[in-house]
């Protein structure tokens, strides 16, 4: 049973807009929060984190806000990039296991 | 250069035929991990090793085995591999002292059993 949820499988964007992904977890115990990226024939790449402390961490052009009381966290991309196209994957810890979602497909348009 | 090598890349195997996929990473890392990625599911951890000769099972041991002998490497081995077990495979390693740091992975082994 997957503790971690990306409903979307795939979102398509101009260059130029944002990109808000999504993200579900069930388990209550989680306290680190990560999303990574992948290329295709890569290895996932680390984007952003936040712990459960926060709300929000911001990094360049990614942000991650996290809503506790309603399991959820996004990751919005402002403005999106045609290197912004990969998969997305959501992750959450609380000890030393990494739970993924099954992952989102940016694609931005030109 | 700072990386996590995966040997190898690419294997073809037949059902009950033991294998052997290597990782290895050179950044002095305490913890390393491994996954398998499958379409709609996403990485799920097979397992991780906390250390040296400290091994755990993740949440898809099942038809696996690990080994951490040396602190940069972390075998993964399926004994009689099935084609259940045709995936994507990623290493990881991160520092030890804590939750709150990123993994590093290797760039993935895909495997087929036929």
């Amino acid at each position: 049973d997957q503790q971690v949820k990306q409903n979307s499988p795939s979102l398509s964007v101009q260059e130029g807009r944002i990109s808000i992904l999504n993200c579900d977890y069930t388990n209550s115990m989680f306290d680190y929060f990560l999303w990574y990226k992948k290329y295709p024939a890569e290895g996932p790449t680390f984007l952003i984190s936040i712990s459960s402390i926060k709300d929000k961490n911001e990094d360049g052009r990614f942000t991650v806000f996290l809503n506790k009381s309603a399991k959820h966290l996004s990751l919005h991309i402002v403005p999106s990039q045609p290197g912004d196209s990969a998969v997305y994957f959501c992750a959450a810890t609380n000890d030393y296991k990494l739970s993924f979602g099954a992952g989102t497909t940016v694609t931005v348009r030109a | 250069e700072a990386q996590v090598t995966q040997n190898p890349r690419y294997l073809i195997t037949v059902t009950g035929k033991k294998l052997t996929v290597t990782c290895s990473q050179n950044m002095n890392h305490e913890y390393m991990s491994w996954y398998r990625q499958d379409p709609g599911l996403g990485l799920r951890q097979i397992y991780y090793s906390m250390n040296v000769e400290v091994t755990d099972k993740g949440d898809v041991p099942e038809g696996y085995k690990v080994s951490r002998k040396e602190k940069r490497n972390f075998p993964l081995i399926l004994e009689s591999p099935s084609p259940n077990q045709t995936s994507l495979y990623f290493c990881a390693s991160k520092p030890g002292g804590g939750i709150y740091n990123e993994q590093f992975f290797g760039p993935g082994t895909r495997l087929t059993v036929l």
